[in-house]
């Protein structure tokens, strides 16, 4: 019944090694989010898409991307790892932009060696 | 200082005690108000969702807000071990943000048996 899938569950990435992070919903929804969460504290927004319209925050790291090839399936891309982006990886949907609740994946806990 | 203030805990009560959990924030566009609940290395998941202010109950879950002071609350009736995890609490302003949340730093509750 998962409504919000992302894999892996744990990544472990060499400094400077890219990585994609993966997220998948059967919800049908049309906004997809990325946020990052590090230990003890509040998830961060990075980016999320809008259908295929995306929304980059301003002080997200150019370090990062996103893509969204179809409705169902968003990833998270990391060009160049550092020791600094280690950190729980969220992603959530919602049906629509506006007052709409968001539903959160179990996350992927990225570790950077 | 924060758009959104949570004080981090542990907040340790008793099994059957009402835990008591509070955000204060400083954004007075802010109309969305939503409680989500984190267990360790989990996604969050929403809890409750109230617009404006005044109280909503479900279940063992009360939440309020009181906009005039800045200030929302959730109380959890009847606690039991498995309440055990982190509370966030989350607000928007979807007029000026669309459906963007500021999330509190989250409080670390222990429920003991």
């Amino acid at each position: 019944d998962a409504m919000v899938i992302q894999n892996p569950r744990y990544q472990v990435t060499q400094f400077g090694k890219p990585v994609t992070l993966s997220c998948s919903q059967t919800l049908n929804h049309n906004v997809m989010y990325w946020y990052q969460q590090k230990s003890s504290q509040a998830p961060k927004l990075l980016f999320h898409y809008y259908d295929k319209d995306f929304n980059n925050e301003a002080d997200t790291p150019d370090n990062f991307q996103s893509r969204r090839p179809n409705t169902s399936f968003c990833f998270l891309d990391i060009r160049s790892p550092g020791l600094g982006d280690a950190a729980m990886y969220l992603c959530a949907t919602s049906r629509a932009r506006d007052q709409e609740t968001q539903y959160f994946g179990p996350g992927t806990r990225l570790l950077v060696l | 200082q924060k758009e959104v203030e949570q004080d981090p805990g542990p907040l340790s009560v008793p099994e059957g005690a009402i835990v008591s959990l509070n955000c204060t924030y400083s954004n007075s566009a802010f109309q969305y108000f939503m409680w989500y609940r984190q267990y360790s290395r989990k996604g969050p998941e929403l809890l409750m969702y109230t617009y404006s202010s005044g109280n909503k109950e479900d279940g063992r879950f009360t939440a309020q807000v009181d906009k005039s002071s800045k200030y929302i609350s959730l109380f959890i009736r009847d606690s039991q071990p498995s309440d055990s995890a982190t509370y966030l609490c989350a607000m928007n302003d979807w007029k000026a943000a669309g459906n963007k949340l500021t999330f509190g730093g989250g409080t670390r509750v222990l429920v003991k048996p």
